[in-house]
């Protein structure tokens, strides 16, 4: 099956630190998305990526879709406390029946 | 507050036995997708309805079955519960069915003993 590929499994950084985080699979995708889960919650829609090369920001967080259309990009700059917690990337092929496939998360810490 | 609700929010029970989870949608969205959580295999899609159809499958064990009524919440049933059941079991909706923007309840989290 469709295998959507994380690494690491664990990012420690410090507060006011950029982090990236990559996503890659052996598939490729029509698109491409990133949730965040903050403990004890569900998963939050942070980004949605449409188009291969796309490039998207939602304040500090940066995203892009792969023009290979098989990884994804998540940027994260000047890292604050609340920016802990699971960040999943998913992918998605098109038609009507298409299933979304989760990545098994980056677990971040932020150090103050 | 993502708008959709499940219940209960922890659920505490024996192996052999049976559960119902249950999830509101959205107001609005007709699709409900179902997901396990474990520690080690992240999250799993189950099943996923669309206006009280099953629209696809994903990983649904056998004696796991779900289901979407009319007035469009969702019941997802675990029976014959093992050890390994144990996990946060999230459901999400969306608008349209093929989308992958979903928006997720908070979970229900089992734990068999």
């Amino acid at each position: 099956g469709q295998q959507l590929n994380q690494s690491p499994q664990s990012m420690f950084i410090q507060e006011g630190e950029d982090v990236s985080m990559n996503c890659t699979s052996s598939s490729i995708f029509n698109t491409w998305l990133w949730y965040k889960q903050d403990p004890g919650e569900g998963p939050v829609l942070l980004i949605a990526l449409y188009k291969a090369g796309e490039l998207t920001s939602n304040g500090r967080l940066t995203a892009q879709f792969g023009i290979t259309r098989k990884d994804s990009f998540l940027n994260i700059s000047a890292s604050i406390p609340s920016d802990v917690g699971i960040y999943f990337c998913a992918g998605q092929m098109s038609g009507a029946n298409s299933k979304l496939t989760f990545g098994k998360g980056i677990t971040l810490s932020v150090r103050p | 507050d993502s708008g959709v609700t499940q219940t209960p929010k922890h659920l505490i029970t024996a192996t052999g036995q049976r559960v119902t989870l249950r999830c509101s949608p959205r107001s609005g969205d007709l699709s409900v997708y179902w997901y396990q959580q474990s520690l080690d295999q992240g999250l799993q899609f189950l099943i996923q309805y669309y206006n009280g159809e099953e629209r696809a499958k994903g990983n649904i064990l056998e004696r796991f079955s779900a289901q979407q009524f009319p007035d469009l919440h969702s019941e997802l049933n675990l029976s014959s519960l093992e050890l390994g059941d144990s996990a946060l079991y999230f459901c999400a909706s969306s608008v349209v069915p093929h989308i992958g923007e979903l928006f997720f309840g908070e979970g229900s989290r089992l734990t068999v003993l």
